[in-house]
């Protein structure tokens, strides 16, 4: 079926490191992708998103890039802070039998330590 | 400012007793959702409903039900039925339904059971 599979954390980084989180789908079709953050104790805040293979969609510092070849949309950001430190969901929307719908990845806890 | 709001932010539960939690956007959105989540497993989709007085089931609807009398409300009551309650539940808006626009979220109510 349609999915998204993303890296398992949680992650502790220091302030000022890379970081790479894999995500990877399953679909039927050409979906739209997206990165959503959640800060401690709040919502679903839309981090940055792609509508097509090879859109580059990116925030605060924040990158992803559409990859169509390889089904995935890892998101990436060259110099961590602190205030990173959230759960990171990959998502995608795909038609499902007429009516489309938002599948989530189970998240990936990022902690950044000083 | 537009945006989602959900109350309570905490809320508890006695066993055998319905609850109601409310969702309000001013953003104009014609659809609306509520996700449950649960650690380690992401968001699951609850019910959805894309216009007034019409919703439907999501991935998870046993034990729960909803109703939209009005654009801006999408109330969510978990019934007695529901077995296993205690889950942080987002509502979310978009316009145009799924079709690419990505979700707004509330800032979530924590449900336990006492």
């Amino acid at each position: 079926g349609n999915s998204v599979t993303q890296m398992e954390g949680p992650v502790t980084l220091s302030e000022e490191a890379f970081l790479t989180i894999n995500c990877t789908y399953t679909a039927t079709g050409y979906p739209s992708l997206f990165w959503y953050v959640q800060y401690p104790g709040e919502g679903l805040q839309l981090l940055l998103k792609a509508t097509k293979a090879d859109d580059k969609g990116s925030n605060k510092g924040f990158e992803a890039t559409y990859r169509k070849e390889t089904t995935s949309f890892h998101l990436e950001k060259g110099s961590v802070q602190v205030s990173d430190s959230a759960v990171y969901f990959c998502a995608l929307i795909l038609p499902q039998g007429g009516s489309e719908k938002l599948v989530f990845g189970k998240g990936m806890k990022l902690t950044v330590n000083p | 400012d537009g945006g989602i709001t959900q109350s309570p932010k905490y809320l508890f539960r006695k066993e055998g007793q319905n609850v109601t939690l409310s969702c309000e956007q001013n953003l104009n959105h014609d659809a609306m959702y509520w996700y449950r989540q649960d650690p380690g497993q992401g968001l699951r989709l609850i019910y959805y409903s894309q216009i007034v007085n019409d919703f439907q089931k999501g991935d998870i609807a046993e034990g729960y039900s909803v109703s939209r009398e009005k654009k801006e409300s999408f109330p969510l009551t978990v019934t007695s039925a529901q077995k296993n309650p205690t889950a942080f539940y987002l509502c979310a808006s978009s316009s145009q339904g799924f079709k690419n626009q990505p979700q707004h979220f509330g800032d979530g109510t924590r449900l336990s059971i006492l």
